[in-house]
């Protein structure tokens, strides 16, 4: 159980380009996504806190306007970068739990971001 | 802020020595979550410690949460080849924002 689906794994484009990430829970509602970035070698750097229905809350650093964030339902949240440019490529990992207080977080994938 | 230092950043033993990844939080946490990565893979959770002083065993893994909940250790008797990838401590706060703070990870290889 508690599977989570992100999708696209890896993504190639052309600077300029906005990319949308897709991350599902499978087999539970998650009632938070969060979304993290990860360089390599490093450890997760949390971007965005997303509850469904209501608006993200960013990381102090992270701009909402580039990242864009949308918890739709109990089992899908979106991650959009805007006009993406090099310095954007990056693992891009998101999670998600169910309930609430201090659950267990379940991670998709990831998605292998390169912007030529 | 709140910060989750993790040592050592990288391990090398040879198969079947032993094992240890230390947590240590700048602030008391309600709780410590332990994640395991395998290379190219994602974090996988593999246990929460809540009580102050606690300890949890899975097979060979071996779980510890401080009495002043500060700090974690996770240990790893008799390494396998299998146990090869970035173990994360991650610690919440107090409070209930559900924010996990993670370490920087130690990164084990075990040589055959």
């Amino acid at each position: 159980g508690a599977v989570v689906s992100q999708h696209p794994s890896r993504v190639i484009c052309k600077s300029g380009t906005s990319v949308k990430i897709e991350c599902r829970s499978l087999d539970f509602q998650a009632t938070t996504m969060f979304w993290y970035r990860q360089f390599p070698k490093k450890s997760l750097m949390l971007m965005a806190t997303s509850n469904e229905g209501s608006k993200a809350t960013y990381e102090q650093g992270v701009e909402k306007d580039k990242f864009l964030i949308n918890h739709a339902s109990l089992t899908l949240s979106t991650l959009t970068v805007t006009s993406a440019h090099p310095e954007d490529s990056s693992f891009y990992i998101c999670s998600a739990s169910s309930g609430t207080g201090h659950q267990p977080q379940h991670f998709g994938d990831g998605t292998r971001l390169s912007i030529l | 802020g709140q910060q989750v230092m993790q040592i050592p950043q990288y391990q090398h033993v040879q198969e079947g020595e032993d094992f240890t990844t230390y947590c240590n939080s700048s602030t008391t946490l309600s709780n410590i979550q332990w994640y395991k990565q395998r290379p190219g893979g994602h974090p996988v959770f593999l246990i929460q410690l809540v009580k102050s002083g606690e300890v949890k065993k899975q097979k060979r893994l071996t779980f510890q949460f401080g009495e002043a909940k500060k700090n974690s250790s996770l240990h790893i008797t008799a390494t396998q080849t299998t146990d090869v990838g970035t173990y994360f401590c991650a610690g919440h706060g107090s409070g209930n924002t559900g924010k996990l703070i993670f370490g920087q990870g130690t990164t084990l290889q075990v040589k055959p």
